[in-house]
């Protein structure tokens, strides 16, 4: 079946300092690879949508300069926060739509960020 | 008003008992995912379909169309099984709009 895989897994970081989060579809190729945060005891909230080879969408709200999305190739997907704070602690998931397919999307384990 | 509810929000079952998770919606859909997300947070993709009915060992997912509702349903459940699960519809042109979970709780 199709994987989508995240790196790392969990992640602490000092205020101030900055952090990748690697989506990574590993046995399809994926045009459109979608970035939702999720708070405790909420549901998922879409952040951005990125396109390989072009800029992301982001949803009104999300701040572009904070969370930078670069999506190089058709397997890779990087979520760089930027100048992390607290309140940026939160379970980061994405999920790849297979290339050639309108709807067909898996979702990668999530990214579980905490600033302190 | 939701675009996609689950119903119950919380659900104690013993072992063994057979489970259903209700999923309705009310946007159009491409496709309607069912994922599971364990106490640790991690996400597991359990079913994506647009149509008809999945099976993957003891989990079992249905969608009706024209009802816009779908079922999770969970055969001879386990601890294991304890986590919170998703529905989330939409795909296509639209995004996914997420349902707000289940949390399942199965006791030995």
């Amino acid at each position: 079946g199709a994987v989508v895989s995240q790196h790392p897994s969990w992640v602490i970081c000092k205020s101030g300092t900055s952090v990748k989060i690697e989506c990574r579809s590993l046995d399809f190729q994926a045009t459109t690879m979608f970035w939702y945060r999720q708070f405790p005891k909420q549901s998922l909230m879409l952040m951005a949508t990125s396109n390989e080879g072009s800029k992301a969408t982001y949803e009104q709200g999300v701040e572009k300069d904070k969370f930078l999305i670069n999506h190089a190739s058709l397997t890779l997907s990087t979520l760089t926060v930027t100048s992390a704070h607290p309140e940026d602690s939160s379970f980061y998931i994405c999920s790849a739509r297979v290339a050639g397919t309108a709807y067909e999307q898996y979702f990668g384990p999530g990214t579980r960020l905490t600033v302190t | 008003k939701n675009e996609v509810e689950q119903s119950p929000q919380n659900l104690t079952a013993q072992e063994g008992e057979f489970i259903t998770i209700n999923c309705s919606y009310s946007v159009g859909i491409s496709a309607l995912h069912w994922l599971q997300q364990h106490p640790g947070g991690g996400i597991v993709s359990l079913f994506m379909l647009s149509s008809g009915k999945k099976k993957h060992g003891r989990l079992i997912a249905t969608i009706n169309i024209q009802e816009k509702h779908s079922s999770l349903h969970i055969t001879a459940s386990h601890p294991r099984d304890s986590a919170v699960y998703i529905c989330a519809a939409g795909g296509g042109a639209n995004n996914l709009f997420f349902g707000t979970g289940t949390r399942l709780t199965v006791i030995p």
